[in-house]
This record gives structure tokens, C-alpha cells and sequence, in this order.
């Protein structure tokens, strides 16, 4: 297993489009984060999956942003009618249960919207 | 006011120097990592704590759960320790600090 992998690494959209990114998260590990981070900031929490369950979602995470596990296994998050302010890095996560243990973090997808 | 604190926000060092930088929480936790990102996005987790203290080669966290404060040290600091080190309590979800820029010139 080499990790958490998300794809794709870089998205340039027009304003407006749809994208949609992919976490495949360590294979063994039954929780998934989502975060986004803005240059020069930490990450900020909008979701995350216990299996195919969605137990949270930030209030960040607006009518236009959807996340999916469907099997428990990879994720994908999808922004629709994307704005500017969606311009950012958007980071998986993933962990045992919870993150008493190590948590591991994929490289990112480095969204631009212009 | 920010759940997570950290201090402080920029920090630069000439090589060899003892590092700290201090993390401060009002959140009830169970546990808190001390993550490591270098620019272009990667982030590594460093340590997870639970109580006391850890330590890896010249890495050392401490954690005060009552005070709800933490720190982490690098001793005899290095150029290829230059990164954005960020404190993460855990609730049932990480929470992020703004993270701890370090420069350290040879």
C-alpha cells in the first residue's frame, strides 16, 4: 500500500464548471477526512466518512459541495457551479476509527478556479 | 477566539539552534498530533500524543492535558527542517492551528 493517493493533483476550471476529486485512502483504514486549506492558513475540517457513512459535514461545506464513499473504500468530493473562493488545496485524510492512531494524508488536489 | 493557538507564527534560525514552538487548545481532546508541511502541499504526521512526552531523533513533543497545552522541540535544528509545522487536537475530527513557519539558515 503506498498511502493515501488523491487525483487528480492539480485542477484548473472555469468559473462556473463542475470538478470533481478522488481520495483512494490506505486500504485497511475505515475513517476519511476532507479538508480544504488557503494559502497561508491550516486546514479546515468539511467532512468525513466512518465506512460509507457520512457522520459530519462542516458548515463550510455549502449546497454546491457533495461528498461520496459509496463502498467504504474511496472517496470523491465534488464542487459544483465552482466560484473563486473555491480556489484552494483539498486534503484526504485517513485513519483507523479514529485518530488515537497516525493519520495519514494524501498530497492534495490543488484547485484553481479561474 | 480560535479553538487552536499556536506560537509562535514565524520563526527563524541559524543552524544548531534549540527550536520550540508552543501550541494552546481550548477544546476537550483525546489526543493531539504535531503534523510537518513542506511547501507543495505534503503533510506528514509527526507525532500523535496522548499524555507525556515522545520523542523521534531530534523531534520531542510534550503535552499537558490539564493546561491543554503542548509543545514541540527540535534540537540542533537544520536547514531541512524548514517547513510549516502545525498542532492538530483530535475530537472526534482534527483541528487545525494556522501552523508555525520555520526558517532555519545554515
Amino acid at each position: 500500500d503506498t498511502g493515501v493517493s488523491q487525483d487528480p493533483r492539480h485542477k484548473i476550471t472555469k468559473r462556473g464548471q463542475n470538478v470533481t476529486f478522488r481520495c483512494d485512502p490506505i486500504s485497511e483504514h475505515n475513517r476519511l477526512y476532507w479538508y480544504r486549506q488557503t494559502l497561508g492558513q491550516g486546514p479546515e475540517f468539511l467532512t468525513y466518512f466512518q465506512n460509507e457513512a457520512q457522520l459530519e459535514k462542516s458548515r463550510l461545506l455549502s449546497d454546491r459541495f457533495s461528498a461520496e464513499r459509496p463502498k467504504g473504500s474511496f472517496s470523491t468530493l465534488e464542487i459544483q457551479r465552482t466560484e473563486q473562493g473555491d480556489s484552494a488545496m483539498y486534503l484526504c485524510a485517513s485513519s483507523y476509527r479514529d485518530m488515537n492512531t497516525e493519520a495519514f494524508f494524501g498530497q492534495g488536489t490543488r484547485l484553481t478556479v479561474v | 477566539k480560535n479553538e487552536v493557538e499556536q506560537s509562535p507564527q514565524n520563526l527563524t534560525a541559524q543552524e544548531g539552534e534549540f527550536i520550540t514552538i508552543n501550541c494552546s487548545y481550548s477544546v476537550g481532546i483525546s489526543a493531539l498530533h504535531w503534523l510537518q508541511q513542506h511547501p507543495g502541499g505534503g503533510i506528514v504526521s509527526l507525532f500523535m500524543l496522548s499524555s507525556g512526552k515522545k520523542k523521534h531523533g531530534r523531534l520531542i513533543a510534550t503535552i499537558n492535558i490539564q493546561e491543554k497545552h503542548s509543545s514541540l522541540h527540535i534540537t540542533a535544528s537544520h536547514p531541512r527542517d524548514s517547513a510549516v509545522y502545525i498542532c492538530a487536537p483530535f475530537t472526534d475530527k482534527l483541528i487545525f492551528g494556522t501552523g508555525t513557519r520555520l526558517q532555519v539558515f545554515p
